[in-house]
């Protein structure tokens, strides 16, 4: 059974500082791993994605990655702002399209 | 931890058919609940919010009319997929809030194939 870890639970950084997040996974027959954006109150805003025969994906200042052989995969946001607070998700997808998220971990950037 | 439930897990339907699919928050009451929608190899995107007793707000490119979301209690939601075609098969998944909680609580998903 697929299991999603993620650490940091929670993240507070000032302004200006690059982070990783981290999320690691049990099950290495990962179809693709995908991390999410939270904002309280609101829907997941999809980040970015990465299948299984990829080793990472950037888009902007985040940058993921993913090793399957250690079951790891890492969200590095460059150059944090304040608006980047928010809890991130990340989650494990099977080949029938089921995801099992990681409880996220919340991101407090201050200015 | 809170549980949320869909129903039902998996659905076949001829297309021109409707399929009502349900989202229920088993222990807790969801002042509002979200829809998200899976195609093949790419990510889930958000559908349509749903608070309770309002209508939906609907993402671009999401349509209202295809796409009927009721809200009617704080224990359940329901996606009705009116004239499913073909290109709606995916899969289909809901979350849940519950009142002054930041927490998502996510449904196991609908697999949706219109033959």
């Amino acid at each position: 059974k697929q299991e999603v870890t993620q650490i940091p639970a929670a993240l507070s950084v000032p302004e200006g500082e690059n982070l990783v997040l981290n999320c690691s996974f049990t099950d290495s027959a990962i179809y693709n791993l995908q991390w999410f954006r939270q904002d309280p109150g609101k829907g997941l805003t999809s980040l970015l994605l990465i299948q299984s025969s990829q080793r990472e994906q950037t888009s902007g200042r985040l940058n993921a990655s993913l090793d399957k052989s250690s079951g790891r995969s890492t969200l590095y946001i460059a150059a944090s702002q304040p608006g980047d607070s928010a809890t991130y998700l990340c989650a494990g997808g099977g080949s029938q399209g089921n995801l099992i998220f990681g409880k996220g971990t919340k991101l407090s950037v201050k200015p | 931890g809170a549980v949320v439930s869909q129903h039902p897990s998996r659905v076949i339907c001829k297309s021109g058919t409707s399929v009502k699919i349900e989202c229920r928050s088993l222990d807790f009451q969801a002042t509002t609940m979200f829809w998200y929608r899976q195609f093949p190899k790419q990510s889930l995107m958000l559908m349509a919010t749903s608070n309770e007793g309002s209508k939906a707000t609907y993402e671009q490119g999401v349509e209202k009319d295809k796409f009927l979301i009721n809200h009617a209690s704080l224990t359940l939601s329901t996606l009705t997929v009116t004239s499913a075609h073909p290109e709606d098969s995916s899969f289909y998944i809901c979350s849940a809030l519950a009142r002054d909680q930041e927490t998502q609580y996510f449904g196991p998903g609908t697999r949706l194939l219109v033959l």
